[in-house]
């Protein structure tokens, strides 16, 4: 099993460009979960969904933030416009059915 | 979900046990208690949860007080590879088909120290 995967590993952008993040959760599991870890604010929710729809998007910061969740193996998180303080670490986790989550290596964003 | 508070850090010598506290006064009947935790600039890694009683797996022990107030994690033998961040998360079970959101605070700094 190759966990949770998310690309980029590392993004470097300047400020007002588009950026898309990706996740591809473990097979077999059906929520997946987007969590943004800053050192100021730790390790945050961001929006999770389960069975491909969104359950809680209440942590998204603004309306810069969007994301998808187009099939069962395959979600972006996009920000555009990009600003230097969504600068992070973004996760990505998935779980199965009442189990617990799995969580990928991240993406760390630099937005200069 | 019902807030966790844990020591901001602590220490632990090589091959001894790390007993990690964890306090939640005000959990209910229905949520458990989870573990997990982040070796720096990884993703954070499940360790252990239960519900009352106590539970034990390869990598770690799970003690909670009868009045599930509080809890504490065990490491029986630390290594210098367990110094990382632990997180004590409440939360209410899951149901079998969807899962729910965890809510992290800021964990103990867990140094092992040689």
């Amino acid at each position: 099993d190759a966990g949770v995967i998310q690309s980029p590993r590392h993004e470097v952008t300047e400020m007002g460009q588009e950026v898309t993040l990706r996740c591809k959760p473990i097979s077999g599991h059906n929520s997946l979960f987007w969590y943004r870890q800053t050192m100021m604010r730790g390790l945050e929710l961001l929006i999770y969904f389960n069975n491909n729809v969104p359950i809680d998007d209440s942590g998204m910061p603004e309306d810069r933030f969007s994301a998808k969740m187009p099939n069962a193996s395959f979600s972006t998180l996009k920000i555009q416009p990009s600003e230097p303080r969504d600068s992070a670490v973004y996760f990505c986790a998935s779980s199965p059915p009442g189990g617990r989550q799995y969580f990928g290596p991240g993406t760390r964003l630099t937005v200069t | 979900d019902a807030k966790t508070t844990q020591p901001t850090s602590m220490d632990c010598a090589e091959g001894r046990a790390a007993n990690l506290p964890c306090n939640h006064s005000t959990i209910s009947g229905n949520e458990y208690v989870y573990w997990y935790r982040q070796i720096h600039s990884q993703g954070p890694q499940y360790i252990i949860h239960g519900l009352k009683n106590n539970e034990t797996n390869e990598m770690a022990s799970l003690i909670i007080t009868e009045d599930r107030k509080s809890s504490t994690l065990i490491l029986p033998h630390a290594t210098l590879r367990d110094t990382a961040v632990y997180y004590c998360i409440v939360r209410p079970g899951v149901s079998e088909t969807s899962g729910s959101r965890l809510t992290f605070g800021e964990g103990t700094q867990l140094t092992v120290n040689p």
